[in-house]
This record gives C-alpha cells, structure tokens and sequence, in this order.
C-alpha cells in the first residue's frame, strides 16, 4: 500500500524555473528518501534526509523534512529539459530500512 | 563499481505460466529488495533477502517467490502468472545494515502476461 499521498501528480514548466514537489506520509520514520525515474526506467537516488534534520541540500536540490505535519518537499532549482521525469518519496514506514515505502509520485515536464 | 543489474529486461508470458526474474546487485552488497510497480498499485515491495535468508516480506501472494545465492545474486519466481502480475520489476541493493541505508535500483524487467 502507498505510504501517502504527492502533490502535485503532475508538473509543467520552463527551463530555468524552480520546481517543487510535496511528499505527506502517514506513520514515524527514521529518514526519507526521494528518487527520480525517467520514463518507467529504475530508480535513481536523490537524497536522503534523516528524522531529525529538516533540511538538506544536494547539488540543484533541496529537500525539507517536517516530521510534525508528516510532510516533505523537494525542491529542483533552475531545472533543465533533463529533470523532466517522475519523481518518488519513499519512506521506512515499516521501521525497517530495507522495505521502503513509496509515495505516488510527480511527474516533471519541464519544456525549453 | 558496476550498477545493479537485471534480466531479462523484457519479457513476454501467458497466463498461467511461470517466470524467474535474476538480479545482480552492487558488488559487496548483500540486501537485494524486490519491487513490483504497477499504473494502479505504484511501487510495492515484494520481500527482501539478506545473506540468503528472506529477511522482510510485502502483501503478495504465495505465488511470487524468492531467493538468493551465496554471492547474493537474486532470483525471483512467479508462479501462475495472471494478467495483473503485468509490471515492471525493480530490484535494489544495498549493503544491509543500519537504519539509513540508501538503496540502489537496477533498470528493472517489465513482464507482460497475455
């Protein structure tokens, strides 16, 4: 079952613009990840942030945690043509780090 | 190092029959996690296998299967395949221990059942 909900579905912009991505999950949890996946392709890693930090940068990403509202944001700064694909928080809901827990994902179209 | 790697990366069954799924994860990995991701389900976790053992277990029916090898290559089986077990298969590896364990995903094998 999905750990929660992501807002948006779904995505468009411009190069250049900033996108951001919202993640809510349901149960505690010892640290959250996101991952990008271009067109039904795997996963690619992004970032992992840990319960008790509530922000993280990496690159062109940033990604904020608030384990208060169950909820956390990606942020892609100044996106490119390449970003466009869909995006995933994923969650060790269960306790266990292994057996992630995934969101429902953002797709990110992003047009020249 | 050399990514996780699956195979076959597509595949084609009937209903009915059965299908074994092989992965490769990182080298000195040991934890390779199984993933099913469908349009209606999203991505779900079938089981995960450490040091030969199935250390963690999804929701899925008897029906899917698993193991691993002692150089912690990974085979999972479907048995009786059904027009909804069509999906896109994921595996991941990782080196198995603590609590904040990236994951590594290989580029997965997508199974059609007719």
């Amino acid at each position: 079952s999905q750990q929660g909900e992501e807002d948006p579905q779904a995505l468009s912009i411009q190069e250049g613009e900033n996108a951001t991505m919202n993640c809510s999950y349901k149960t505690s949890i010892n640290n959250l990840q996101w991952y990008r996946q271009n067109s039904g392709r795997g996963l690619v890693h992004l970032i992992l942030i840990r319960s008790n930090e509530r922000e993280k940068h990496s690159g062109r990403l940033r990604v904020t945690l608030d384990t208060s509202k169950k909820s956390s944001s990606l942020l892609i700064t100044a996106s490119r043509a390449a970003d466009t694909a869909s995006y995933f928080c994923a969650t060790d809901a269960s306790g266990t780090a292994s057996k992630l827990t995934f969101g429902t994902g953002t797709r990110l179209q992003v047009t020249l | 190092k050399a990514g996780v790697t699956q195979t076959p990366r597509y595949l084609i069954k009937t209903r009915g029959q059965q299908v074994t799924l092989s992965c490769s994860p990182i080298s000195g990995h040991r934890s390779v996690s199984w993933y099913q991701q469908t349009p209606g389900q999203g991505l779900q976790f079938l089981f995960e296998y450490f040091s030969e053992t199935q250390r963690n277990k999804g929701n899925f029916p008897g029906r899917f299967s698993g193991r691993q090898f002692s150089n912690s290559r990974s085979e999972m089986n479907v048995s009786t395949l059904e027009l909804g077990d069509s999906a896109l298969y994921l595996c991941a590896s990782s080196p198995g221990g603590g609590r904040f364990v990236t994951q590594y995903f290989g580029p997965g094998t997508r199974l059609l059942v007719l």
